[in-house]
């Protein structure tokens, strides 16, 4: 069974601050993960995605096989970086399409 | 292209009441995807159809949540009766799979169901 979980629902931060929200999954195969990003009145979409191993909006995030991890990382937090962040899973083997969502981490920046 | 659209935006209804949400695809994707998202359970997967047929119905939580797609560019998820444990923000969301294609999903803008 495919999981992941986002410890915290709510994280506050300092502006200029370093920022990481953490994502542990777990499966049994091959993962692919992604960050999506929920901005206040904006659609839900895609932030990173591990594969791509890019920087997006200063944010990096690095898949860690041995810990099971994804975390969401960026060095020093902007206040339009607040937003909820949702980490999520799919198998590279089998339904690829199927994404499984943690529960979230509202993430607020503070002036 | 307007991306994923979603009708309508807000819906108050009593207790009991059909619901019945809408949802129009990016054309040519060929994935649709049918999410609920509360604060307590987060971002749940309900349904998924591919071109057209549904493919993993698991996460409906009952048998009064029922989801079509009679066509490539249109699906339904209808709540009937609707409770009040019903509420929550439904989203859609559309994907492409084909060669080149990244596996990302497309939302849209949700929308939020108050049952009464």
């Amino acid at each position: 069974a495919q999981r992941v979980t986002q410890p915290e629902k709510l994280l506050s931060v300092f502006k200029g601050a370093p920022v990481e929200l953490k994502c542990n999954y777990s499966y049994s195969g091959s993962p692919e993960l992604f960050w999506y990003v929920q901005y206040s009145r904006q659609r839900l979409q895609l932030l990173l995605r591990h594969i791509s191993r890019e920087s997006i909006k200063g944010f990096t995030a690095d898949l860690n096989k041995g810990e099971t991890s994804f975390h969401l990382k960026k060095p020093f937090a902007q206040e339009e970086d607040s937003a909820m962040y949702y980490c999520a899973l799919s198998g590279l083997s089998g339904c690829r399409e199927k994404l499984t969502f943690g529960t979230g981490t509202r993430l607020t920046i503070i002036p | 292209d307007a991306g994923v659209i979603q009708s309508p935006r807000h819906e108050v209804t009593e207790m009991g009441q059909e619901v019945t949400l809408r949802c129009k695809p990016i054309s040519g994707h060929d994935y649709l995807f049918w999410y609920r998202q509360t604060m307590m359970r987060g971002l749940e997967l309900l349904i998924y159809f591919n071109n057209n047929v549904p493919i993993d119905d698991s996460g409906m939580p009952e048998d009064r949540f029922s989801a079509k797609m009679p066509n490539a560019s249109f699906s339904t998820l209808k709540i009937q009766p609707s409770e009040p444990r019903d509420s929550a923000v439904y989203f859609c969301a559309s994907s492409f799979r084909g060669i080149g294609a990244k596996n990302i999903q497309y939302f849209g803008a949700g929308t939020r169901l108050s049952v009464l």
